[in-house]
């Protein structure tokens, strides 16, 4: 079967400007999970969706980002009225998260944001 | 903050030598996951030690568990120039942590060939 995809795998914006990252999880994971990661750094946490439970935004830096998962499934990750220091590479996971499972991610390839 | 923290930030080591890095943490955990990351894109999977585990192998990887001193270490034997890329250790602390992975700062290793 398909793994994480991401789209799209490159975004170039201005300033200012509105963003949407898609996300497709892998079919039948309950779990989805968006990462951000600046040149160099390690991840950083930013939102997690478990089925229908509230997602947990505890990560998110500013009000200017939301998510939302979809049907349990597509994710899409909002970045409003962008600034420079928004450019990283976003990076989403999915994992089965059933019960007795380990909490295995699986990765997308990440969309890399260049906010000019 | 992070929960875990990698030692060292960077290896550099000849094709033929292993390669070992550290990864500590600061609260109880449920199991302890090592992921590797090739080219700044997504992370891949490597191996999983639980807390009620010490030592794991898997291939030419080693990882081992010491939970009296919240840290684990990765070790790769007889490296080669694919190895080269970003390690990182995640801690799954389950619902302690809200059932989410924490990342590490990752450690860049880079194999000579």
């Amino acid at each position: 079967g398909a793994g994480v995809s991401q789209s799209p795998s490159n975004k170039v914006t201005e300033k200012g400007k509105d963003v949407e990252l898609r996300c497709d999880p892998i079919s039948g994971h309950t779990a989805l999970y968006w990462y951000r990661q600046s040149l160099g750094q390690g991840l950083e946490f930013l939102i997690y969706f478990q089925g229908n439970s509230a997602p947990d935004k505890s990560g998110l830096p500013s009000d200017r980002f939301s998510a939302e998962r979809t049907g349990g499934s597509v994710s899409t990750l909002t970045i409003q009225r962008t600034q420079q220091e928004d450019s990283a590479v976003y990076l989403c996971a999915s994992s089965s998260r059933l019960a007795g499972t380990d909490n295995e991610q699986f990765f997308g390839p990440g969309t890399r944001l260049t906010v000019l | 903050s992070q929960q875990g923290e990698e030692d060292p930030q960077a290896l550099s080591i000849q094709e033929g030598e292993n390669a070992t890095m550290n990864c500590s943490y600061k609260t109880s955990i449920n199991n302890l996951q090592w992921y590797r990351q090739n080219s700044g894109r997504g992370l891949v999977h490597l191996i999983l030690i639980r807390s009620n585990e010490r030592e794991k192998h898997s291939g030419r990887l080693r990882v081992t568990l010491d939970t009296s001193k919240k840290s684990s270490s990765l070790l790769i034997t007889a490296s080669r120039a694919a190895d080269t890329a970003s390690y990182f250790c995640a801690t799954d602390a389950f619902k302690a942590a809200g059932n989410k992975l924490t990342f590490g700062g990752g450690t860049r290793v880079l194999v000579k060939p």
